[in-house]
């Protein structure tokens, strides 16, 4: 059965606190995506990996950090820098690029963080 | 600034109607305008897409409609069902890496 797959589905954040959004993937690809998700807001990029042990920051990167050690993982932290972390959180991946057939995203069934 | 503006922001149809969301774009270098569909508490899903060398795609009961004077494309479903009740994006992309997406519309369609 291959899909993403990110845990935990709901996530309390205390003040001052780290926390790590899970994500893995057992499609393959060579890209993943990070979004967040905002009521009546489109879906923001925070943060992209192209290739295992690379990432690039996207739209609204700050108070975020990610790694990729691994092609199937790219965990998502969200740091006490962030202000205003509640949010429901995205993660995506696909094949590559280089060929504009493998443009389309695949999405995870989200987490979504509160903070207490 | 790159952006992607959608509208409407909601929409109420009765069954068996053909809700259009329309959405709008700037960047003339934008190859690639895909749709996807989300229900409450999960992640989007792929619906269509399209590139600016057709002018329409259909799949199913979705079509898409690409005017690329305009910078425009526009979603459409025939013959709506309850069970598309959802939240549609539409969105744009001059590179692979890199999804533009619009603000979402929230889609019910009543029995």
């Amino acid at each position: 059965d291959g899909g993403i797959t990110q845990s935990p589905k709901y996530l309390f954040r205390k003040e001052g606190q780290n926390v790590t959004l899970s994500c893995e993937q057992n499609l393959n690809h060579d890209a993943m995506y990070w979004y967040r998700q905002d009521p009546g807001q489109g879906l923001r990029l925070i943060y992209y990996s192209q290739i295992v042990n690379d990432f690039q920051k996207g739209d609204i990167a700050e108070g975020y950090s990610v790694s990729r050690e691994k092609k199937e993982s790219f965990p998502l932290t969200v740091t006490s820098a962030q202000k205003n972390p509640t949010a429901f959180y995205l993660c995506a991946s696909s094949v590559g690029w280089g060929d504009t057939s493998q443009e389309t995203q695949y999405f995870g069934p989200g987490t979504r963080l509160l903070v207490l | 600034q790159q952006q992607v503006k959608q509208s409407p922001q909601s929409l109420i149809v009765q069954k068996g109607g053909i809700p259009i969301i329309n959405c709008a774009y700037e960047n003339t270098a934008f190859d690639y305008f895909p749709w996807y569909q989300q229900f409450p508490g999960k992640g989007p899903a792929l619906l269509i897409a399209i590139r600016p060398d057709v002018s329409e795609k259909k799949e199913g009961r979705f079509t898409i409609s690409f005017n690329k004077s305009a910078k425009q494309f526009s979603l459409h479903i025939m013959d709506s069902q309850p069970g598309d009740s959802a939240t549609y994006f539409c969105a744009a992309s001059e590179t692979p890496d890199k999804l533009i997406f619009g603000t979402g519309t929230r889609l019910q369609v009543f029995p």
